[in-house]
């Protein structure tokens, strides 16, 4: 079975870095063809793709904010890390990490409320 | 990056009613979308992935079609529980992008 679980702070102040992790559970990000996305929705607005990281370490990130975003992984922890730098107010969103990939079935985790507050 | 242009943005049906979603990509995606469906408070759920295979568990009356540019989510007889809103998401391209979003309401 396939769960992933988000985990950060639930506050950060503008000009903050938000570091979040995603542990999941029910596949190997050392599996051929396997990856992890990091998403966010603000109120009210769409989804948004943040990054990806795929099982041979290749990364992809999100066009408007590739400047502010890092994205890795420790395989051996089963975990997925984004950094989101420089933090503002309407960064403020539930961030949701999912395994979206090719070959593969989709799985979401519950998402984790940020809010971007001095 | 790929763009991705769902219609209508609202969807007002009845109980009973069969609607159909429709999400447009701005090139070939062959058959990489997946279809989601979100209510207030709550995480995406997946419906369809690959266009048209229906995640485990998913009702039999949502069905997805399509390939390369055009696709269609189809629910063929509206339910109470199916009032949401609805998202399209493409990931052939490295770059992950979605449609605006169908709210799907209560007439």
């Amino acid at each position: 079975q396939v769960t992933l679980r988000e985990s950060g702070p639930a506050v950060v102040k503008p000009t903050q870095t938000l570091t979040l992790t995603c542990t999941f559970s029910g596949f190997s990000l050392s599996t051929g063809a396997m990856c992890v996305s990091w998403l966010r929705q603000s109120p009210g607005k769409a989804l948004e793709w943040l990054a990806r990281i795929d099982w041979d370490d290749d990364k992809y990130y999100n066009t408007s904010l590739k400047t502010r975003l890092s994205i890795s992984k420790d395989t051996s922890k089963n975990q997925v890390v984004l950094t989101l730098a420089n933090m503002d107010p309407v960064d403020t969103a539930t961030y949701y990490c999912a395994r979206i990939c090719r070959f593969s079935s989709v799985h979401w985790g519950q998402g984790t409320l940020v809010i971007v507050s001095s | 990056d790929i763009q991705m242009t769902q219609s209508p943005s609202t969807l007002s049906a009845s109980v009973g009613d069969r609607v159909t979603i429709t999400c447009r990509a701005s090139q070939s995606i062959s058959n990489w979308l997946a279809w989601y469906q979100q209510k207030p408070g709550k995480a995406p759920k997946v419906l369809i992935y690959k266009a048209s295979t229906l995640e485990s568990g998913v009702p039999a009356r949502f069905s997805g079609s399509g390939s390369g540019t055009e696709f269609t989510l189809t629910i063929s007889s509206l339910q109470p529980d199916d009032f949401a809103t609805y998202y399209c998401q493409q990931y052939k391209n490295d770059l992950y992008t979605f449609g605006q979003g169908t709210n799907l309401e209560i007439k």
